[in-house]
């Protein structure tokens, strides 16, 4: 069946980095991309960015730029996101989900990966 | 503050109709399509509605979409105990931003 699956939980410390992966099975990866959204606890849904797993385009949200990198690995079907510098505002659960383009719908999510971000 | 704006809470007892609404913005809903997405305790989001009103497939017809304007709602019918969740509304942002944007969410409970 189509699905994502995260990698694991993540601590980090305040200033570092954190990469967190997506792999996509059930589905012709590059022929969709995939959007990161985030919740922080008891909080709503925040929209990261997108990358296209057919040619690699990227679109961050403004928010993010110049501390945020997506990219794919179209041999393993798998996304990746890296967030750098992070903050104590970054602690929140971070989800992939599919979309047929940037503007389409998230119609398959990860099961999310919390991370955790303390001193 | 989310952009597109939604009751937090909502509830109805089990056999009634509720809708959430969700207000956005002539760069949002004004021009863009409407997604609505359930999420259950504890777990990820789920695709509930797409294009303003279409259903993906194995998502119950007690739920339906409609948009109009710069607003949206998301209708159940004949309301079920494991429809309590939160539920968000999102749509394409057209502004300087060029970003998707969500609702806060409505917590749903069914009494």
């Amino acid at each position: 069946q189509v699905q994502l699956v995260q990698s694991g939980a993540e601590v980090k410390k305040p200033g570092a980095s954190v990469k967190v992966s997506c792999k996509a099975s059930g589905y012709t990866f590059t022929s969709y991309g995939i959007s990161w959204v985030r919740q922080a606890p008891g909080q709503g849904l925040e929209w990261m960015g997108w990358i296209s797993a057919y040619n690699g385009n990227t679109n961050y949200a403004q928010k993010l730029q110049g501390r945020v990198t997506m990219t794919t690995d179209t041999s393993t079907s798998t996304a990746y996101m890296e967030l750098r510098s992070l903050r104590s505002d970054d602690t929140a659960v971070y989800y992939c989900a599919r979309g047929r383009d940037l503007t389409d719908a998230f119609d398959i999510w990860g099961q999310g990966t919390m991370v955790t971000v303390s001193s | 503050q989310s952009v597109l704006t939604q009751p937090p809470s909502a509830s109805g007892t089990p056999g009634q109709r509720v809708t959430i609404s969700c207000s956005g913005s002539s760069s949002n809903i004004g021009s863009n399509y409407v997604y609505w997405y359930q999420q259950l305790p504890g777990t990820a989001p789920k695709l509930l509605i797409y294009r303003n009103n279409q259903r993906p497939s194995g998502v119950p017809d007690r739920f339906s979409g409609s948009k109009s304007g710069t607003s949206a709602s998301l209708a159940i019918s004949g309301l079920r105990s494991e429809d309590e969740a939160d539920y968000y509304c999102a749509a394409w942002d057209d502004s300087l931003s060029d970003n998707w944007v969500f609702g806060g969410g409505t917590k749903l409970t069914v009494l």
